[in-house]
């Protein structure tokens, strides 16, 4: 079956420091991957995506994520960080019909 | 344009009550997810629509657990008899069909069965 694991559950990180969100999957022949932003009681919102091509990928709000199939890992980086950038952020693999997200990483920007 | 709505966003029921759950897809979308968030986790899949036919059901936890799409538009997502386990978030999406595989989000309904 396909798996995402998300190795941190919470990332403390001080503003306009760097920060990276470890996401790890299930190898598979062929993978599509996504990062998803979850602010309070609010829905998903999708920062970028692997399709295909270049394996690193920008997405929205200064975020980048590369695609490493020999490590079968996809994580998320910024260089610097603002409070806003504070939420739960999701990785997730799947196709048209179904995704399958990892449990979560809260990152918490302190001023 | 107008993103994916639910309602309600918070839905209160006693142990043994069925309730309803609607969502809006974005206008045009032919396929529509529904998942289940609990406290802590990701969002896990439940179904899949394309338009009005059910492709996917294989993540519904039990036959408690109902959804429809009949015009291909709206989803109601329906739960019989409820249990305290079913208290999550239950989030909508949509999306376009083509490859792009991108799926919009609605806000989602917060359950919670006393």
């Amino acid at each position: 079956a396909q798996s995402v694991t998300q190795l941190d559950s919470q990332v403390p990180v001080f503003e306009e420091a760097p920060v990276e969100l470890r996401c790890n999957y299930s190898s598979s022949v062929s993978v599509y991957l996504f990062w998803y932003v979850q602010y309070p009681n609010q829905g998903l919102q999708l920062l970028l995506k692997y399709l295909s091509g270049s394996t690193l990928v920008k997405g929205i709000n200064g975020f980048e994520a590369e695609f490493n199939k020999s490590q079968t890992s996809f994580h998320l980086r910024k260089p610097s960080v603002h409070i806003s950038d504070t939420a739960e952020y999701f990785c997730a693999r799947g196709s048209a019909r179904q995704l399958t997200f990892g449990s979560g990483t809260q990152l918490t920007v302190l001023p | 344009g107008a993103g994916v709505s639910q309602s309600p966003r918070y839905k209160v029921a006693k142990r043994g009550q069925d309730v309803a759950l609607r969502c809006d897809p974005i206008s045009g979308h032919v396929s529509l997810f529904w998942y289940q968030q609990a406290l802590g986790q990701g969002p896990e899949f439940l179904t899949y629509f394309q338009n009005e036919a059910q492709l996917d059901k294989s993540g519904l936890p039990s036959d408690r657990f109902f959804a429809e799409r009949p015009e291909g538009s709206v989803s109601t997502l329906k739960i019989q008899r409820t249990q305290q386990e079913d208290s999550a978030v239950y989030l909508c999406a949509s999306s376009w069909t083509g490859g792009e595989y991108e799926q919009y989000f609605g806000p989602g309904t917060r359950l919670t069965v006393t």
